[in-house]
Parts: structure tokens; sequence; C-alpha cells
């Protein structure tokens, strides 16, 4: 079975500067997917960014990107410019790449906390 | 575009009820999964509908039932409720086919199981 692993329960970074949060994952497949998403206090899970392991270019969204490392099964996100609406928690998550007549499920980290300190 | 709804949003129940949570897709999503976040943890999948079926189910116990409609939405059913079955409840959908399967979050239902 896949786990996810997040090592960092909390994390505060000073608006404006860059924090780098990280992820381990374990899996004995070669093909899936990673995604960060982002809780806010509101609940709502928001999909942050998503890496395709077959992909050797890190994926990058505006301000956030990541650093997958694939053979060392490491999978970490870099907020640069931090800004007060940052503040969240931030969940890791694995998917498999194979289908079973739907989405696979995802398997998600216990969270790193985000404070953003004016 | 609407998004991923459920209901109710809070809920409260006693030891030994029952309760159903609802689902509304994101539009043109045709797959739902269930997830159960427990405070302070990650969430944790409970199982998945897709065509009406149950595709996937995660380690939970048979008192966790669900139910897909030809709309697509979804429901969950909970039955002789625990006490630790307390818990944010989270519906997220999804498109087959669609290269990573992107789920899409519901706000959660908040159970609290008194």
């Amino acid at each position: 079975a896949q786990t996810v692993t997040q090592s960092q329960p909390e994390m505060s970074v000073q608006e404006a500067e860059t924090v780098t949060l990280s992820c381990t994952y374990d899996t004995s497949e070669s093909d899936y997917y990673l995604f960060w998403y982002k809780q806010p206090p509101s609940r709502q899970m928001i999909l942050v960014i998503r890496q395709e392991a077959y992909k050797q270019q890190n994926a990058t969204e505006n301000r956030f990107s990541v650093n997958f490392q694939k053979a060392a099964k490491s999978f970490s996100l870099k907020i640069s410019d931090s800004q007060l609406g940052d503040a969240a928690m931030y969940f890791c998550a694995y998917r498999s790449a194979r289908t079973q007549g739907g989405s696979e499920k995802l398997v998600f980290g216990k969270g790193t906390k985000l404070t953003v300190n004016p | 575009d609407a998004g991923v709804t459920q209901s109710p949003t809070h809920l409260i129940k006693t030891r030994g009820q029952q309760v159903t949570l609802r689902c509304s897709p994101k539009s043109g999503h045709d797959t739902v999964s269930w997830y159960q976040q427990a405070l302070g943890q990650g969430p944790q999948f409970i199982f998945q509908y897709y065509e009406e079926e149950e595709r996937q189910r995660g380690n939970f116990p048979d008192r966790f039932s669900g139910h897909q409609f030809p709309n697509y939405s979804s429901e969950l059913n909970v039955n002789a409720l625990l006490l630790g079955d307390s818990a944010l409840y989270l519906c997220a959908s999804s498109l087959v086919g669609t290269a990573a399967g992107e789920q899409y979050f519901g706000p959660g239902t908040r159970l609290t199981v008194t």
C-alpha cells in the first residue's frame, strides 16, 4: 500500500519570503500522480499543483513550484513571495495512474499547517 | 460552472443513530469519492462511486454505505454511529478518462456524534 509522509506538522514564514514544505511517499509503482492540496479554515480542499511521475520537469503554478525527486520519492512544495492568504493546511497526496473503471483514490499525508506572519 | 456541493454543512447526531450525507458533483463529472477527515489528520478514503456502482473501498466497516444516482449525485450513509465517527466528511468529484483524474472537493459536512 502507498503511504505519504509529511514530517513538518507546522511551518511559519514571513510575508513575501519563500517557504518549502516537505513530502515523501512510498510506492512500488512507476506511474502515478502527486498533488498538493490547500485547506484553509473554510475547510474546502483546493488543488494547488499536480505532478505526473513520468515527467522529469518540475511543475510550476505562479508562485507555487515543486521539487520532484522520483528516485528519492520526494515531492516538496515551494511557495515564493508568501502572502497572508497562503496560510492554511497543506496536504500532499498520491494517486496511482492505474484505473479500475473510475479514478483511483487519493492517499493523503497528515498535513502541514502553514502560518504566514505579516 | 457549479462546483461540488454538499449538504448539510453541520450535523449533530447521537450515538447509535443513522445519518445520510449528500453530494452533488461538479458539472460534467461522473465519479464521486468520499473521504473522512478526523481532526488534525489528512483525509482517509471511504469509497468511490462510478456508473452507480461502488468501485473502490477503503478500510471502513460495512456501517458505511453509499449510493450514486443517475444524475451522478451521491449519498453517504453511516449506521449505528459511534463517537469515533465524528469528523469532517468530504466529497470529491472527478471525470473518468482525464489524464490525472483530478478530484475537486466540496466544502464538507461536519458530523458530531454525542
